[in-house]
């Protein structure tokens, strides 16, 4: 099974700030990885897929890089409503995982 | 505009069976594959099962498999998790999730909450 470790595991910045997550594979799962955002009482909602493409209706400050096991997701200017918890998935190889999150606070 | 409902949630006692149902809406549903993601009270997402859309191709968390079968009625444009032998590790709100370009998760239901517990 291929482990998924997200840093921070929390994060507190202010609006306008660039945020930076990390995830890290055990494996290399190619460009397989997609991130979410999920806020409290909420299902998660797709941001980023095949490592570097944003989703549909995801504004552009949402972005993606990486391959093989080193994945970014950069926030460039935070907003409020960014508070959430990030996700990184791999669909390289089955069983599927998720990382454990990282918390992103919004001073 | 996609929608998925998942239903069947509920509270059962250990060892007891329960079955989740999906129904969806807005997209050609057999054209996808779909998947099931579970996440407990307080704790982060885990993917717990895929089916392709031949139902046939299908594909389990260790933590579920032997106990868990998914399927799907294309005519029905539903999709189904039947829950055998529940555990209380299992007690989570379970999402339905259709599957878009690189196996990412595009689109997701609610959620329906599955409560097992004596």
């Amino acid at each position: 099974e291929i482990v998924l470790t997200q840093s921070p595991a929390t994060v507190s910045l202010s609006p306008g700030e660039r945020a930076t997550l990390s995830c890290r594979a055990s494996q290399t799962v190619s460009t397989f990885l997609a991130w979410y955002q999920q806020k409290a009482g909420h299902p998660p909602r797709l941001l980023i897929y095949d490592a570097s493409s944003r989703a549909t209706g995801i504004p552009a400050r949402f972005s993606g890089t990486g391959s093989g096991t080193e994945f970014t997701l950069t926030i460039s200017s935070l907003e409020p409503e960014d508070s959430a918890i990030y996700y990184c998935q791999q669909r390289s190889m089955w069983p599927s995982t998720f990382g454990q999150g990282t918390k992103l606070e919004i001073k | 505009e996609v929608q998925l409902v998942e239903s069947g949630g509920g509270f059962v006692l250990p060892g007891e069976s329960l079955r989740l149902a999906c129904v969806a809406s807005g997209f050609s549903f057999t054209s996808y594959s779909m998947s099931w993601v579970r996440q407990a009270p307080g704790k982060g997402l885990e993917w717990v099962s895929t089916t392709r859309v031949n139902n046939i191709d299908k594909y389990y968390a260790d933590s579920v498999k032997g106990r868990f079968t998914i399927s799907r009625d294309n005519s029905k444009n539903t999709l189904y998790l039947q829950m055998n032998s529940l555990r209380a590790e299992d007690t989570a709100v379970y999402y339905c999730a259709k599957d878009g370009r690189a196996g990412a998760c595009d689109s997701w239901g609610q959620g329906t909450l599955v409560t097992v517990s004596s």
